[in-house]
């Protein structure tokens, strides 16, 4: 089955400066790449998504990046803020697993004023 | 427009009791999902339902089993808990669509401790 690493478990960064989260995954089927942010105690919450037929894509300050050929994606927080301050999530799924997705372990974020 | 609801917020149950839990999908979806998310962990897929039926199980025991309706809000039962069914259960709803149903919603969780 699909496994997905995720990189660094915990990150602190100062408010401004920008944050970088790493995944990979070992399913060459997947297609499909979200990153949600679960505040403590709240729901996780879909922040960006990709799919395999894009290299990148930009909201605002949050970006993500695909590299189909090495299997990893990555998150980029821009200026950050206090209110980054969260668990990120990364995922991966592929239509032969009806899109079920496989999670990374999850990255801490912490943005210090 | 409602999102993803889910129902209790919080139970607790004693080991080898029963539960149920229950979603109701983002208003328009069609699909829904289960996970399990222990502490410091991320999300672990259960199975999803799809038109009524079981469409895709993840590595979970038979003792975990749902069922959805025709209003496409589902149920995720747990027979003779154990203490590591202690969790947040989170339900996602989706749209099969072109793509799939890839985009998915989580809703608040159920809080899950067995003791």
């Amino acid at each position: 089955g699909e496994n997905v690493e995720q990189h660094p478990s915990t990150l602190s960064v100062q408010e401004g400066d920008s944050a970088v989260i790493k995944c990979t995954y070992s399913d060459s089927a997947s297609n499909y790449f979200p990153w949600y942010k679960q505040e403590l105690g709240k729901r996780p919450q879909l922040i960006i998504d990709i799919r395999s037929n894009v290299g990148e894509k930009k909201d605002q300050r949050i970006a993500v990046t695909l590299n189909k050929t090495a299997k990893h994606f990555s998150l980029h927080i821009t200026e950050t803020q206090p209110e980054d301050s969260a668990v990120y999530f990364c995922a991966a799924s592929n239509p032969d697993s009806g899109y079920a997705l496989n999670f990374g372990k999850g990255t801490s974020l912490l943005v210090t004023p | 427009d409602a999102g993803v609801t889910q129902s209790p917020t919080h139970l607790i149950k004693t080991r080898g009791q029963q539960v149920t839990l229950r979603c109701s999908p983002k208003s328009g979806h069609d699909t829904v999902s289960w996970y399990q998310q222990a502490l410091g962990q991320g999300p672990q897929f259960i199975f999803q339902y799809y038109e009524e039926e079981e469409r895709q199980r993840g590595n979970f025991p038979d003792r975990f089993s749902g069922h959805q309706f025709p209003n496409y809000s589902s149920e995720l039962n747990v027979n003779a808990l154990l203490l590591g069914d202690s969790a947040l259960y989170l339900c996602a709803s989706s749209l099969a669509g072109p793509y799939g149903t890839d985009t998915q919603y989580f809703g608040p969780g159920t809080r899950l401790t067995v003791l």
